[in-house]
């Protein structure tokens, strides 16, 4: 099983700053790596698939890149509505095993 | 519009079993694979089980193997997960969700808004 790793498990951001999250794959999962956001009491959203395209209706200001091993989701400046948990997903093993990150939060500094 | 939604959760005892629904709509449902993806209180996600479009092809994370069944009905957009011998740590949300493909693989396009199982006497 590929093991996911996301780093910090929690990270104090200003609104208006710069967000950065990261995630490690125990093995190679080429671009398989897509980035959810979860709210509280909220169902997950998908940011990204193929490791670095946004999915329909996400800002520009999300932006996902890496390939392999390791992988990068960055909030370029934050807004309120983006504090919240994320969580990367590797589905390189289509169709199974899939799995999850940790998740990060990203909380108000 | 994309819409899944989930219901058949509730209060079961250790040993017993539940039956979960997603209604689909707002898409060709027979037209993708979908999955169900559970998340424990205050846990990250933890996927559950794969159905190909046409249920010929099943696949479930090994903690529910031989207790749950993934199944679909195309005729009623409708997907479910059969639990059986249901256990404490199987208390969770359970999301269902839609799976887009790219080259082969396949990630979590839309997610329901989760039905809770809670397992306990």
């Amino acid at each position: 099983e590929i093991v996911m790793t996301q780093s910090p498990a929690t990270l104090s951001v200003s609104p208006g700053e710069r967000a950065t999250l990261s995630c490690r794959a125990s093995q190679s999962v080429s671009s398989n790596l897509a980035w959810y956001q979860q709210k509280p009491g909220q169902a997950p959203r998908l940011l990204i698939y193929g490791a670095s395209t946004r999915a329909t209706g996400i800002p520009a200001r999300f932006s996902g890149s890496g390939s392999g091993t390791e992988f990068t989701l960055t909030i370029s400046s934050l807004q309120s509505e983006d504090f919240a948990v994320y969580y990367c997903q590797q589905y390189n093993n289509w169709p199974f095993p899939l799995t999850f990150g940790g998740g990060t939060k990203v909380e108000i500094k | 519009e994309v819409q899944l939604v989930e219901s058949g959760g509730g209060l079961v005892q250790p040993g017993g079993s539940l039956r979960l629904s997603c209604a689909a709509s707002g898409f060709t449902f027979s037209s993708y694979w979908m999955s169900w993806v559970r998340q424990a209180p205050g846990k990250g996600l933890e996927w559950v089980a794969n159905i190909k479009q046409d249920g010929s092809e099943k696949y479930y994370v090994d903690s529910v193997k031989g207790r749950f069944t993934i199944s679909r009905d195309n005729a009623k957009n409708s997907l479910y997960l059969q639990m059986n011998s249901l256990r404490a740590e199987d208390t969770a949300v359970y999301y269902c969700a839609r799976a887009d493909c790219s080259g082969g693989s396949c990630y979590s396009s839309y997610w329901g808004q989760g039905t809770l199982v809670t397992v306990s006497s």
